[in-house]
């Protein structure tokens, strides 16, 4: 059964910082998505990596994976208050077709 | 398109009913999911579907029963509700084109008194 822990589970930085949150999992997964949540919203998708060594950035944020280490980064880059939300982490074990399992999401707070 | 859609989204039930949560999604996507999501502990499979006709338990599948009778609606079913089930339920839908990426619903807020 793969576990799924994320760290830190709560942030709180100031606007104009940046920082990394990480994505360790523990068994065996080709891929690996990256979701936000809004408080009181659903979640909104923002990254696929599909392979090793995958890096994908958006705006302010950009994912990277690296499989063997079953380690995947969310940095944030010069942080904006609008990027305060839950974002959480969902490798998908091999062998579990099209299932994720999703870590416990690190909460996000950017202060102005 | 509207994506997924979930009804109702929010319900108030007493200990002992029951009730039926339903999902539709108009992408044609083959796999469908109900989620439920607690304080603390992330998102939590309860059952999904790789297709019409089919489901499968997931993490957390006691208490709750589903059906998948067309493509586009996926329906999470409870019993007799308990104070346990008060949670956010999420449902999500998926196919191969997407690389699997889960696209998803509102949400459905139950509370069982």
């Amino acid at each position: 059964e793969l576990k799924v822990e994320q760290n830190p589970l709560f942030l709180s930085m100031q606007e104009g910082k940046n920082y990394t949150i990480y994505c360790n999992y523990s068994t065996t997964s080709d891929r690996l998505y990256w979701y936000r949540q809004d408080p009181g919203k659903s979640l909104e998708s923002l990254f696929v990596l599909l392979s090793n060594g995958a890096v994908k950035q958006e705006g302010r944020l950009m994912a990277s994976l690296d499989t063997k280490a079953r380690l995947s980064t969310l940095h944030i880059t010069a942080a904006v208050h609008d990027l305060s939300a839950t974002y959480f982490c969902a490798p998908r074990p091999e062998t579990s077709g099209s299932r994720l399992t999703f870590g416990e999401g690190t909460q996000l707070t950017v202060n102005p | 398109n509207a994506g997924v859609t979930q009804t109702p989204k929010f319900r108030v039930l007493k200990t002992g009913q029951s009730m039926t949560l339903l999902c539709a999604q108009d992408m044609n996507h083959e796999y469908m999911y109900w989620y439920r999501q607690d304080p603390g502990m992330g998102l939590r499979l309860i059952h999904y579907s790789v297709g019409e006709g089919t489901t499968a338990k997931g993490e957390v599948p006691d208490g709750y029963n589903v059906s998948r009778l067309k493509k586009q609606n996926f329906l999470l079913g409870l019993e007799s509700a308990a104070p346990s089930q008060t949670s956010v339920y999420f449902c999500a839908s998926s196919f191969f084109g997407t690389f699997y990426e889960q696209y998803f619903g509102p949400g459905t807020r139950l509370t069982v008194t």
